[in-house]
């Protein structure tokens, strides 16, 4: 089944760490990943097209892709408090309708 | 550049109702689709219009339905309305539709059924 996996429900990492959260995919597509902070719609971060397999995106966070892994991890170097939020990686499904197919979702917590 | 507008923001029904969602695209935007978001389905495809022809559907009963009227702006409808409906709905506007575009998502309505 077509799935997109992101195994973490919540990463806590400290203001001013590095950050990961995880996503992984199996569904013929280009991952994106997406924010949502509390009582809003989700806002778009950044895209995998083709080319480099390391993105930049907004508010400097970045994902790396791989192939052969089919992921697409989010990273930022250094934290923020004001990162935390509701992270969704999700891929548009090409198999003809184009919708996203998401993931379940990661919490970020970034303590201070 | 307005973003994309979702009205009401808060609806509170009684099971057995029927509710009207609206969804007012960026302008330019001729693609509108809607999720629904809860806790434990996560975010669900609803459907996708594209200049006012529905053009995927995704697996939710008939109960659910919408269009999208000539200006882009979009509505959905719910029927009968159950207690398990209640959940956030999303809308997303997009100039088209492709394996590379990425959508822009309204604040979303709350639907509480009680």
């Amino acid at each position: 089944a077509q799935s997109v996996a992101q195994p973490e429900d919540q990463v806590n990492v400290a203001e001013g760490n590095p950050l990961t959260v995880k996503c992984t995919y199996s569904v013929s597509g280009n991952p994106f990943w997406y924010v949502q902070y509390p009582n809003r719609g989700l806002q778009f971060l950044l895209k995998y097209i083709t080319g480099d397999n390391l993105v930049k995106g907004s508010y400097g966070f970045e994902a790396e892709f791989n192939k052969s892994q089919t992921s697409f991890h989010l990273k930022k170097p250094s934290a923020l408090v004001s990162d935390s939020a509701l992270y969704f990686c999700a891929v548009r499904d090409t198999s003809g309708t184009y919708k996203y197919i998401f993931g379940t979702g990661t919490r970020l917590k970034v303590l201070a | 550049k307005a973003g994309v507008t979702q009205t009401p923001r808060y609806l509170i029904k009684t099971r057995g109702q029927q509710v009207t969602l609206s969804c007012s695209p960026i302008s330019g935007h001729r693609s509108v689709s809607w999720y629904q978001q809860t806790p434990g389905q996560g975010l669900q495809f609803l459907f996708e219009y594209f200049s006012e022809t529905q053009r995927n559907k995704g697996n939710f009963p008939g109960r659910f339905s919408g269009r999208q009227f000539s200006n882009s702006r979009s509505e959905m409808n719910v029927s009968t309305l159950e207690l398990g409906d209640s959940a956030l709905y999303l809308c997303a506007s997009s100039p088209a539709t492709s394996r590379n575009t990425e959508a822009f998502f309204g604040q979303g309505t709350r639907l509480t059924v009680v």
